[in-house]
């Protein structure tokens, strides 16, 4: 089992849509949370931190389940610019001095006019 | 400002060839990480610097996998004997350590296709 779990989708929305997508994580001790933004043949750029009372920045809200280890990431009015692969990551347990990083396969979004 | 540069951007190789990745971290940034990334993957952690010194190698997928950085900015990844599941686009990230939460900023890739 993957210790970050998300489905690859695709997601293909209409302009306007809401999207949720969600990720699993199986080691309890994980302290940091985040969603990356992938663009096609990019780098991986942080879109942005979740934290555990859950927030917001603009259309993007990020949520985190720590009972279930269970994260989240709602796109509301979703542009053709959202168009791109999310990834959930996790610091792994233990290295919260390090800064290692544990990357899911990622969530592909095609948003369609 | 300067952001994360990695050379080259593409690297084709033979089986069997050795092949050298770079990366220039944002100056100052303390942490440096490589991340290898298969095709519909997400990236895989390889090993982390901070600063000179290399505190974690436990990613790495082989002792023909080696990574330095010997005056704590540059870094370089070397891959012996190259072989065709080596094929991946290899990332370099740097973080400033201490700051939560731990933004990595990445540089661009090195995609290597080892035929």
């Amino acid at each position: 089992r993957k210790e970050v779990e998300q489905d690859p989708g695709p997601f293909n929305v209409p302009e306007g849509a809401t999207v949720a997508f969600n990720c699993t994580y199986s080691n309890s001790a994980s302290q940091s949370f985040f969603w990356y933004r992938q663009d096609c043949r990019k780098e991986p750029k942080l879109l942005m931190s979740v934290y555990s009372s859950g927030n917001e920045d603009g259309r993007f809200t990020a949520q985190l389940n720590r009972a279930s280890q269970y994260i989240s990431l709602l796109i509301r009015d979703s542009k053709l610019s959202d168009s791109a692969t999310y990834l959930c990551v996790v610091n792994a347990a233990g290295s919260s001095n390090t800064g290692k990083l544990i990357f899911g396969q990622g969530t592909t979004l095609q948003v369609k006019p | 400002g300067a952001g994360v540069s990695q050379s080259p951007r593409y690297k084709v190789a033979k089986r069997g060839q050795d092949v050298a990745l770079r990366c220039d971290p944002i100056s100052g940034h303390v942490s440096l990480f490589w991340y290898q990334q298969a095709l519909g993957q997400g990236p895989e952690f390889l090993t982390y610097f901070q600063n000179e010194a290399q505190l974690d190698k436990s990613g790495l997928p082989s002792d023909r996998f080696f990574a330095e950085r010997p005056e704590g900015s540059v870094s370089t990844l070397k891959i012996q004997r190259t072989q065709q599941e080596d094929s991946a686009v290899y990332l370099c990230a740097s973080s400033l350590p201490g700051l939560i939460p731990y933004e990595q900023y990445f540089g661009p890739g090195t995609r290597l296709t080892v035929t």
